[in-house]
């Protein structure tokens, strides 16, 4: 299993320009969400999915776009990139661990975004 | 809204000094908090899953744990291998959850 990937994993934008990044997870996850993480800080919800289909709003998701149309999917999308978007992007799937009832959240590598 | 406030924001230890690591959590209806460890330039790391007030869960050189109000990360004799950042997360609602700004934990041999 490769868990969960991310692809880019590094990038660079001008002001205004757009992109996608793209998560994958290949344990038939159900919830998948989308992180931004600032230098110094926690982790801050963009938008989640609670399923293929699905997707709602986290706690800071103005400037950002989602879409879960597969189920091992979870793309994010900047329309129009601006400077304060610049930050560390993580993805995760949450599902239990093997051969037991406890429930986490397993997290990609990252993508470094840096908007000029 | 829910909360979390994770204390100190930085510890420095000597090895083999042990310590304890503090998440508060304001949140209604607590499905589970999470403890995570993040090494500088990776996704975080699970640790450990705590469901209700009481509950204790160990790993090697860490115990985790909860009460009503905050949980608690204990480090026994930690090693260098343990500096990380350690992150606290509480899920409060289906699909949802919210993070600490996390603490640094640097251990010098």
């Amino acid at each position: 299993n490769a868990g969960v990937t991310q692809t880019p994993k590094f990038r660079v934008l001008k002001t205004g320009q757009s992109m996608t990044l793209l998560c994958a997870q290949d344990m038939n996850h159900e919830y998948m969400y989308w992180y931004r993480q600032d230098p110094g800080m926690g982790l801050r919800l963009i938008h989640y999915s609670v399923g293929e289909g699905t997707t709602a709003k986290g706690e800071v998701p103005d400037g950002y776009n989602v879409s879960r149309l597969k189920k091992q999917n979870f793309l994010l999308g900047l329309e129009s990139a601006a400077p304060s978007q610049t930050s560390v992007y993580f993805c995760a799937s949450r599902g239990q661990i093997r051969s037991s009832s406890t429930d986490t959240q397993y997290f990609g590598p990252g993508t470094r975004l840096t908007v000029l | 809204e829910d909360q979390v406030t994770q204390s100190p924001e930085a510890l420095r230890l000597q090895e083999g000094e042990s310590s304890s690591l503090n998440c508060s959590y304001t949140v209604s209806g607590l499905r589970g908090l999470f403890w995570y460890r993040q090494d500088p330039g990776k996704g975080p790391e699970f640790l450990f899953t705590l469901y209700s007030a009481g509950e204790e869960k160990e790993k090697e050189r860490l115990k985790a744990t909860l009460t009503k109000k905050e949980s608690f990360l204990h480090i026994t004799a930690p090693k260098p291998e343990d500096s990380a950042t350690y992150l606290c997360a509480v899920q409060a609602r289906a699909g949802k959850s919210t993070f600490g700004d996390g603490t640094t934990l640097t251990v010098k041999p």
